[in-house]
Parts: structure tokens; C-alpha cells; sequence
């Protein structure tokens, strides 16, 4: 069984500061896929960012970027020079395949609030 | 990155009535879909995998007959709550896999059940 955890209930950071979100994992698979989604309020899941289990660099995505650690089981989520429309939840996910071939188990989520 | 669209985004309707939901991927081909269900302040919970032309796969506890699902074509699938009640009431949202995209899962803006 897979599991996620998200031990960030809420955060505020200073606008343009940098936000890391936590995120740790647990699974038997030998491959597998690492998301995140930002859920404003309006409810609609944004997709941010995606790791493979086998790729060797992390990723990037403008100012996103995934800190994975493999061995520790950790993919935090890493927000540069935050805005003011950061705000909202974020939740980090798995799936139990490299391609996200499989459902996505979801963390409990982050909410997290931009300070002008 | 890929276009999910739910419809409706908001809908309120008596007890015992049914509903349909619709999902649909607008710039792609999306042969699984996943239904999920979020209560306020919670995460996503995964109800049952759409697959285009069969059955959908249902999780334990999940309903059936109750969540009827349809994945008539690439790229619709429909949720029907049937005989509904108050306690169907919740936010149910929808995601396509995108095999473009290292097969990410993108999601629809979801929508709010009310059961009156």
C-alpha cells in the first residue's frame, strides 16, 4: 500500500520569501510517480509538477521545483520568490507506476497563506 | 497543459432525485478517467477508475449501483448519483490521464452537489 504524508497542516510566509512543503512517501514499489496539485479556492486541482521515481535530476517548473530524496522518501515541494496567489492548498500525491498509469493516492494536504 | 471540463460546476437538487456529472477531456484522448469525492477540508478520495468501453473499478466502500459511471468515449465520462441524499452532498471532481504527459493526471474545476 502506498501512503503520503503532509505533517504541514497550515503555513504563512512573507510575500517573495521561498516556501519548502513537506512531503514524505512510503511504498513496496520499485517505480513509481510523484505529483503535486494546488487546489485554490474555486476547488479545481492545478497540476504543478512531476517526478519519476528513476529520474536522477530533480524537477522544475518555472519557480516549482521537487527536492527528492530518495533514500530519505521525501519529495518537498519548493516555491520561489512566493506571490500573493500562492495561497491556497497543496497537495502532494504518488501513483504506483512511473508513468502515473495507476490511481493517485493523495497527503492530506497544505494550506498555505501568502502575506503581503 | 491538458484541458479537463466538468459539468455542471454547481448543482442543488431534492432527495431521492439523480444527477448527472459530466467529465470531459477537451484536447486529448483520455482512456482511464478517475472519479473522486473531497469533503470540506479534506483530501481527495478516490470513488472508482473510469475505463473507456468496460466496466468501471470501484473502491471498497464505494456504492456501485449507487455511483453509476459511464465512459461512453475518449473523451466523456459521466458520474450519476442516483436516489440522492443529504448525505451525497460533497465535492466531486474528476481527472483524465494525459499519456502525452508522462501520463499526468489533470483534473476538472469539479463540482458542488447539494442535496437538499
Amino acid at each position: 500500500a502506498q501512503k503520503i504524508t503532509q505533517t504541514q497542516p497550515g503555513m504563512f510566509v512573507q510575500e517573495k520569501e521561498a516556501v519548502t512543503l513537506d512531503c514524505t512517501y512510503d511504498t513496496s514499489d520499485p517505480s513509481y510517480g510523484l505529483f503535486w496539485y494546488k487546489q485554490p479556492s474555486s476547488g479545481e486541482m492545478i497540476f504543478l509538477i512531476y517526478q519519476g521515481s528513476y529520474d536522477q535530476q530533480n524537477a522544475t517548473e518555472g519557480r516549482y521545483s521537487l527536492n527528492f530524496q530518495k533514500a530519505r522518501k521525501s519529495a518537498n515541494l519548493v516555491i520561489s520568490a512566493s506571490q500573493l496567489g500562492d495561497s491556497a492548498m497543496y497537495f502532494c500525491a504518488m501513483s504506483a507506476t512511473r508513468f502515473g498509469n495507476e490511481k493517485l493516492t493523495f497527503g492530506t494536504g497544505t494550506r498555505l497563506t501568502i502575506i503581503p | 497543459g491538458a484541458v479537463v471540463s466538468q459539468h455542471p460546476s454547481r448543482v442543488i437538487c431534492k432527495s431521492g432525485t439523480s444527477v448527472k456529472i459530466e467529465c470531459r477531456s477537451l484536447d486529448f484522448q483520455a482512456t482511464t478517467m478517475f472519479w473522486y469525492r473531497q469533503f470540506p477540508k479534506q483530501s481527495l478520495m478516490l470513488m472508482a477508475t473510469s475505463n473507456e468501453g468496460s466496466k468501471a473499478t470501484y473502491e471498497q466502500g464505494v456504492e456501485k449501483d449507487k455511483f453509476l459511471i459511464n465512459h461512453a468515449s475518449l473523451t466523456l465520462s459521466t458520474l450519476t448519483v442516483t436516489s440522492a441524499h443529504p448525505e451525497d452532498s460533497s465535492f466531486y471532481i474528476c481527472s483524465a490521464r494525459d499519456r502525452r504527459s508522462s501520463d499526468t493526471q489533470y483534473f476538472g474545476p469539479g463540482t458542488r452537489l447539494t442535496v437538499l
